[in-house]
């Protein structure tokens, strides 16, 4: 199947800084990518869809300068947490489209962030 | 919220007996998928079931559709202590063909007694 890799899995850092995830498809090109937001034992919630080579589409209430994406080629996307606070904290995930695979998700093992 | 809802949120049961989850959404759909999440890890699809379809099998996994009331079960055969996890419904609205925008819905939390 295909495989999507999220790193880091984890990451603690100060309030303050800013904190890059990357979502990589490494056997497949992903026209789209997604990145949630998941709290405890709760369930997945979009914050963006990231498209190759065009602006990420932001939910409502998803501060797009606070949470800033780039999709700058088919195999990789990333989130930049900046000035990171601690009600930043959460688990993100990501997960990409790929067309030629029916219309499932791939999604990749996601990335515990901790904002001190 | 669009978010859909699944029942029961939470379900134990002995080991071998078979396990059903419930989810219900609000939309018209393409098709309903359902996601398995081991506990602080990214998801896994199980199993897509199209809006055309009202039933489909893969190996324990039976799924079943009903556009009509907007709900969809999963049923998981001779459960395995390996089946814990979350499992989440997730439906493709019809107004995103193509893009495969998913809203997941609340999940039901699975723990299987050995």
């Amino acid at each position: 199947g295909a495989v999507v890799s999220q790193h880091p899995s984890w990451v603690i850092c100060k309030s303050g800084t800013s904190v890059k995830i990357e979502c990589r498809s490494l056997d497949f090109q992903a026209t789209t990518m997604f990145w949630y937001r998941q709290f405890p034992k709760q369930s997945l919630m979009l914050m963006a869809t990231s498209n190759e080579g065009s602006k990420a589409t932001y939910e409502q209430g998803v501060e797009k300068d606070k949470f800033l994406i780039n999709h700058a080629s088919l195999t990789l996307s990333t989130l930049t947490v900046t000035s990171a606070h601690p009600e930043d904290s959460s688990f993100y995930i990501c997960s990409a489209f790929d067309r030629r695979r029916d219309e499932k998700l791939f999604f990749g093992s996601g990335t515990q962030l901790s904002v001190l | 919220s669009q978010q859909g809802e699944e029942d029961p949120q939470a379900l134990s049961i002995q080991e071998g007996e078979n396990a059903t989850m419930n989810c219900s959404y609000k939309t018209s759909i393409n098709n309903l998928q359902w996601y398995r999440q081991n506990s602080g890890r990214g998801l896994v699809h199980l199993i897509l079931i199209r809006s055309n379809e009202r039933e489909k099998h893969s190996g324990r996994l039976r799924v079943t559709l009903d556009t009509s009331k907007k709900s969809s079960s999963l049923l998981i055969t001779a459960s395995r202590a390996a089946d814990t996890a979350s499992y989440f419904c997730a439906t493709a609205d019809i107004s995103n063909f193509g893009n495969e925008k998913l809203t997941f819905g609340t999940g039901t939390r699975l723990t299987i007694i050995p």
